[in-house]
């Protein structure tokens, strides 16, 4: 599996768009980005992924750069209530039952007021 | 649908108790994982289940068995506790194997003394 790098923290004022960067440059071809956020002491919750296009759905908004070595995640108008880790993970989508998600430490995300 | 639910939501053992985490998912998914979080470590994966009735290891199975006893559960099983099992333990199900979305529980903190 790909292995992805993220700066360890950011912030963000309230009411503005949170850009979350992930590098992946050795993603392979048929390798998906996934994004899942972790709110404090809670179960990590999933948020989007894509291969190749941007995708957007009611949470955020995945870029994925023309040479799918890196993304970012958007959250555009960001709420105290999306203060929490954030985790990229490439990962095989149509793989065996011996493939896993490999889970980094993330970026921590405080959303300050 | 309550989704992923895990009992208990805390726990305290002495060293050598054994005890059994349960885990439920209420989405018809196939696939169950256990993985266990540790301050300053990503989420690391214990056991999975591809499908009802199968099994297998992941990256720190020792020290730990599982039991898929249908489709909705997944238990963990710690025969003898040790601190070093001190940790949070995750429960997730998915629709079909790693590659796919994971759905997460509240989780369960389990103190060894």
């Amino acid at each position: 599996d790909a292995k992805t790098t993220q700066p360890p923290s950011m912030d963000c004022a309230e009411g503005r768009a949170a850009n979350l960067p992930c590098n992946h440059s050795t993603i392979s071809g048929n390798e998906y980005v996934y994004w899942y956020r972790q709110i404090h002491s809670q179960g990590p919750q999933y948020i989007i992924h894509g291969l190749k296009n941007n995708e957007t759905n009611e949470m955020a908004s995945l870029i994925i750069t023309e040479d799918r070595k890196s993304s970012t995640l958007i959250l555009p108008h960001a709420t105290l209530r999306d203060t929490a880790v954030y985790y990229c993970i490439v990962r095989g989508f149509n793989a065996g039952n011996n493939r896993k998600l490999i889970w980094g430490l993330g970026t921590s995300l405080a959303v300050n007021p | 649908n309550a989704g992923v639910t895990q009992t208990p939501k805390f726990q305290v053992l002495k060293t050598g108790q054994s005890m059994t985490l349960q885990c439920a998912q209420d989405m018809n998914h196939n696939s169950m994982y256990w993985y266990r979080q540790d301050p300053g470590m990503g989420l690391r994966l214990i056991y999975y289940s591809a499908s009802e009735g199968t099994t297998d290891k992941g990256e720190v199975p020792n020290g730990y068995n599982v039991s898929r006893l249908n489709k909705r559960e997944f238990s963990l099983r710690l025969e003898s506790a040790a601190p070093s099992q001190t940790s949070v333990y995750f429960c997730a199900s998915s629709e079909r194997g790693h590659g796919d979305t994971q759905y997460f529980g509240p989780g369960t903190r389990l103190t060894v003394l």
